[in-house]
């Protein structure tokens, strides 16, 4: 059975940091018939793509987190990370993980999501 | 990067009714779209693919259609566990943008 786990999330202040982490079963992250993305979700707002890492460990990022965030994987532990730094508010969201099938992508296996609040 | 417009932003519609929703994209991405369902508080579901190819498990009151820039998702005959957010997605090229949603109410 395929399941993503996300931790990390939690309240940081303006221009803090926070790692994300998804913990991937079922699957291996670095499979050539998937990638590993990130999309957020603003309070009350519609789904808004950030970050994927492809099979080859390629990686690609929103133009509102570009510069920010960094997306990695861990192939001994299965896992996925999310390195948020100079957070703003903005960025206040529910983070989900998801499993993207390729090559026709799409996001099939979803984490039940994880909140970052960017406050002072 | 290429955005993506629903219509309408939200409805309402009885049990038994049929829906349809739209998406539209800002150039031309062949059948690269993808439908979504959000209840609240969860993750999104996958329900459609490639513009039309069903998502495993997901009832065939579903379906989908469209090519090029204007896309449909159809639920032929809406049931109470239908009543949800619906949004598109395109994967033609990163950023793989969303619609903003289209929320289905009871009325």
């Amino acid at each position: 059975e395929v399941l993503l786990v996300e931790s990390g999330g939690g309240l940081v202040q303006p221009g803090g940091s926070l790692r994300l982490s998804c913990a991937a079963s079922g699957f291996s992250v670095s499979s050539v018939s998937n990638y590993m993305s990130w999309v957020r979700q603003a309070p009350g707002k519609g789904l808004d793509w950030v970050s994927v890492i492809h099979s080859d460990g390629a990686t690609q990022y929103a133009d509102s987190v570009k510069g920010r965030f960094t997306v990695s994987r861990d192939t001994s532990k299965n896992t996925v990370s999310l390195q948020m730094n100079t957070l703003r508010s903005e960025d206040t969201a529910v983070y989900y993980c998801a499993r993207v099938l390729v090559p026709v992508a799409r996001y099939a296996y979803w984490g039940q999501g994880t909140l970052v609040t960017v406050s002072s | 990067d290429i955005q993506m417009t629903q219509s309408p932003s939200s409805l309402s519609a009885s049990v038994g009714d049929r829906v349809t929703i739209t998406c539209r994209a800002s150039q031309s991405i062949g059948n690269n779209l993808n439908w979504y369902q959000q209840k609240p508080g969860k993750a999104p579901k996958l329900l459609i693919y490639a513009a039309s190819i069903l998502q495993r498990g997901v009832p065939s009151r579903f379906s989908g259609s469209g090519s090029g820039t204007d896309f449909t998702l159809t639920i032929s005959s809406l049931q109470s566990e239908d009543f949800a957010t619906y949004s598109c997605q395109q994967s033609y090229s990163v950023p793989w943008n969303f619609g903003h949603g289209t929320k289905v109410e009871i009325k």
